[in-house]
């Protein structure tokens, strides 16, 4: 069946550092990919998605690129800040649902 | 336009009570869907509704179940509460149009004693 596979958190940077966080997935044919964020105390937001290979995602900084290849949509930031202080998720869309990763949390210290 | 709203946001119950949750989709949102977050299992897929059908369901027991009215309003509920079943419960209103672009209520969480 299909799946997604976060990297395990936390993941802990300092301000301005470069993010990535890694995200695989188990599906047939290509669904479409999305990185979802929950800030503390708040339901999810959309933060990108991209819906066909090497499209590239991209929202506030962040962006993920679709391979087909190596089945991966990882997240990335080139300088993170304390409030990108979140969990994390990545997901792909199949029959009328999302399949969610496990989340990963990601801490920015000042 | 006004986001996706659910009431209760928070809610107590005792096993063995049932419980109805309500979500108001995004205007002009046609789809809504339920999830169920807990530290445990992470974010699992409940029910997806689209013009008042159910068109998919994900694997829970019976006691949980939804509708959806022709205003896109929709309701989940559970019956005979277990603690098991104490989450954050989440809804998520899409235009159908958009593939997988789901907006998220800010959830109701639900405590069973």
């Amino acid at each position: 069946g299909n799946s997604v596979t976060q990297m395990e958190g936390p993941v802990t940077l300092s301000e301005e550092a470069f993010l990535t966080i890694n995200c695989t997935y188990t599906a047939t044919g290509y669904p479409s990919l999305f990185w979802y964020v929950q800030y503390p105390g708040e339901g999810l937001q959309l933060l990108l998605k991209a819906t066909k290979a090497d499209d590239k995602g991209s929202n506030k900084g962040f962006e993920a690129t679709y391979r087909k290849e190596t089945t991966s949509f990882h997240l990335e930031k080139g300088s993170v800040q304390v409030s990108d202080s979140a969990v994390y998720f990545c997901a792909l869309w199949s029959n009328y649902q999302l399949i969610w990763g496990a989340g990963t949390k990601l801490i920015i210290k000042p | 336009k006004a986001g996706v709203t659910q009431t209760p946001r928070y809610l107590i119950k005792t096993r063995g009570q049932q419980v109805t949750l309500s979500c108001s989709p995004i205007s002009g949102h046609r789809s809504v869907s339920w999830y169920q977050q807990t530290p445990g299992q992470g974010l699992q897929f409940l029910f997806e509704y689209f013009s008042e059908t159910q068109r998919n369901k994900g694997n829970f027991p019976g006691r949980f179940s939804g509708r959806q009215f022709s205003n896109s309003r929709s309701e989940m509920n559970v019956s005979t509460l277990e603690l098991g079943d104490s989450a954050l419960y989440l809804c998520a209103s899409r235009n159908f149009s958009g593939v997988g672009d789901q907006y998220f209520g800010p959830g109701t969480r639900l405590l069973v004693l």
